[in-house]
């Protein structure tokens, strides 16, 4: 079946550090592949997304390029701030009712 | 406006109680969804509605039911809750039109069973 896969954290970056969250996928057709973000006591909240393949997401400086070659969707930022401090959640699904999610990566960031 | 709610936000109770969380959409969703997570904030998908048709109803304990009286409400009543049961519920929604989309998240109802 689908599954989705995304490194562990947590990740601790320093402000303005560069970021990367891995994410790889498995999929048997074409999928939709979404960045969601929980911050703390929150409900998760889309970050970006990509409908198919070289698509790129973007928002608040985040962004995630649909590759399917390497069925990669890695998150990244130029650099982050403490306010990014959150759980990143890869996700896809495949047009039918069921989101497969990642297992989350923690990540802080310090002054 | 709140997109996505759940009551109550918090929610203590003792072993063998039964308990009900609730949710409402105000977004004109067709699908609704509830949500485990636990501790390490791994998600799990618990069921789903579509348009008040239950469709998906994962591996959880018949202690759990879902109650959907129409398609803004998603109701959820555990019976005989166990010290196991203790996590986050999350309710969500989605606009299933054929093309795959985002889900909206509600801010999760945190249930301690003691």
């Amino acid at each position: 079946g689908d599954s989705v896969t995304q490194m562990e954290g947590p990740v601790t970056l320093s402000e303005e550090a560069f970021l990367t969250i891995n994410c790889t996928y498995t999929a048997t057709g074409y999928p939709s592949l979404f960045w969601y973000v929980q911050y703390p006591g929150e409900g998760l909240q889309l970050l970006l997304k990509a409908t198919k393949a070289d698509d790129k997401g973007s928002n608040k400086g985040f962004e995630a390029t649909y590759r399917k070659e390497t069925t990669s969707f890695h998150l990244e930022k130029g650099s982050v701030q403490v306010s990014d401090s959150a759980v990143y959640f890869c996700a896809l699904t495949d047009g039918g009712f069921k989101t497969i999610f990642g297992a989350g990566t923690r990540l802080f960031v310090k002054a | 406006d709140t997109a996505v709610s759940q009551t109550p936000k918090y929610l203590v109770t003792q072993m063998g109680n039964d308990k009900s969380i609730k949710c409402e959409q105000n977004l004109g969703h067709d699908t609704m969804y509830w949500y485990k997570q636990d501790s390490k904030k791994f998600l799990k998908i618990m069921f789903s509605y579509n348009n008040k048709e239950l469709i998906i109803n994962e591996t959880v304990p018949n202690r759990f039911s879902p109650k959907s009286p129409d398609k803004a409400h998603l109701n959820l009543h555990i019976n005989s809750l166990e010290l196991g049961d203790s996590a986050v519920y999350f309710c969500a929604s989605s606009q299933e039109s054929g093309i795959p989309s985002e889900q909206y998240f509600g801010p999760g109802t945190r249930l301690t069973v003691t």
